[in-house]
Parts: C-alpha cells; structure tokens; sequence
C-alpha cells in the first residue's frame, strides 16, 4: 500500500514567490520521521529537511519550512522567496521506527518549475 | 570525502543477460539501500541491508539479488535481465534514523 503520496505531478510558481509541495502520509507506527529531498536535472538526490513524529515544532532550514499536520498526517515542503535554481523534483519520504526495520518509502514526486 | 559511489554510471544489457551494480560508502555508515527511480512512481526500495552480512526484501525485490560481504560495500545483480528492470537505480546509506546519503545513480537500458 502506498504510504506516502504526493498529489501534485507538476507545479508552476513565479520567482521569488512562495510555493507549498504537498505530501500526506499513512501510519500506525507513533515514532517516525519525514524527510524532504530535491533531484535537479543533474539527478543527484539532495537532502533538504527533517520532522520527527515528536517535534513539537516545524522544522526550518533556510529558504525551506516544513508544515507538519500530525492529525491530518500531513508534511507539506514550503519554500520561500523561490529561485530559478528550485526547479527540479521533489521528493517526500517516511521512515517508521518500529515496522521496516529503518527503511524509507519515498512518494512518486512533484516536479517544480520556477518561472522567470 | 567520496561518500557513495557507484559503479558504473550507465550500462546497456540485452535481455537475459547478467551484471552486478557496485556501491560503495566511506562513511562507516550500518544501513545500506537500492532504490530504482523510473518516472511518476518515484523511488521504491528494492533490497537493504541493516549490517554487514545481513540483507532484507524491500518492495520491489523480484529479479534483484544482494549481497553485503563488507560494511563498506553493497552489491545489486542482475541475474537475468529484462526490459522492465530498465531504469536509474539509487544506492544510500545512512546511520540509524539519519537522512539517506545518495550515489549519483546508475542509468539501466536493457534491450
């Protein structure tokens, strides 16, 4: 069963604005972490920001936020002030503390493009 | 520091044919990954190891084998292969619940 998804194949945002990636997920496990990664064209996979299923408070790392709706089970990837280097797929992803042994399922991605 | 690596970068194989894909970590790192990536279905594990010696299925396991012999390596083969195995394919590591280190990937075409 899907664990992670990511409904939104493509987005478009202007410059410099904000734009928000979704991602929901599907749990049992009450220990977990979410992870946001990028693949620009180049294909490397970037790491970009973590949120424990126990932090109280949103992770932050820089131009990136990530709005974390533990009841909606949801971990939204916010970037602001978008730049023309953002564009490039975004990976949301979950691994569970308990069940599979500290692998980590990642959704199909959403690819941003960041428009001059 | 080279981190992961992977070995080799691109490969063409006819059908049915064999290979073994490389990965290797210097960051000491327990948990080892194959992942393959084709489009709008994102990256799904294929096979990970928790420890030297130690491997387990992921979601994808069909048609793959590894193995890891040594912390540092972890090895994806191909023991006969088939069109619907071309793809890019990831290796990762990782500490217990730290982000995933990524190679820079392996593009598969078989014919």
């Amino acid at each position: 069963a899907q664990k992670i998804t990511q409904t939104q194949p493509g987005m478009f945002v202007q410059e410099k604005e904000a734009v928000t990636l979704d991602c929901t997920y599907d749990t049992s496990d009450p220990s977990y972490g979410l992870f946001w990664y990028k693949q620009p064209s180049s294909g490397e996979m970037i790491f970009l920001i973590y949120q424990g299923s126990y932090d109280q408070q949103n992770a932050t790392e820089g131009r990136y936020s990530l709005n974390f709706q533990k009841a909606r089970k949801s971990a939204n990837l916010v970037i602001s002030a978008s730049q023309l280097g953002d564009s490039a797929m975004y990976f949301c992803a979950m691994r569970e503390a308990l069940y599979n042994n500290n692998d980590m399922r990642f959704g199909a991605g959403t690819r941003l493009t960041v428009k001059p | 520091n080279a981190g992961v690596t992977q070995t080799p970068k691109f490969r063409v194989l006819k059908t049915g044919q064999s290979m073994t894909l490389l990965c290797a970590q210097d960051m000491n790192h327990e948990y080892m990954y194959w992942y393959r990536q084709d489009p709008g279905m994102g990256l799904r594990l294929i096979h990970y190891s928790v420890g030297e010696g130690t491997t387990a299925k992921g979601e994808v396991p069909d048609g793959y084998n590894v193995s890891r012999l040594k912390k540092q390596n972890f090895l994806l083969g191909l023991e006969s292969a088939a069109p619907s195995q071309t793809s890019v394919y990831f290796c990762a590591s990782s500490y217990l619940g730290s982000p995933l280190h990524f190679g820079n990937g392996t593009r598969l075409t078989v014919t």
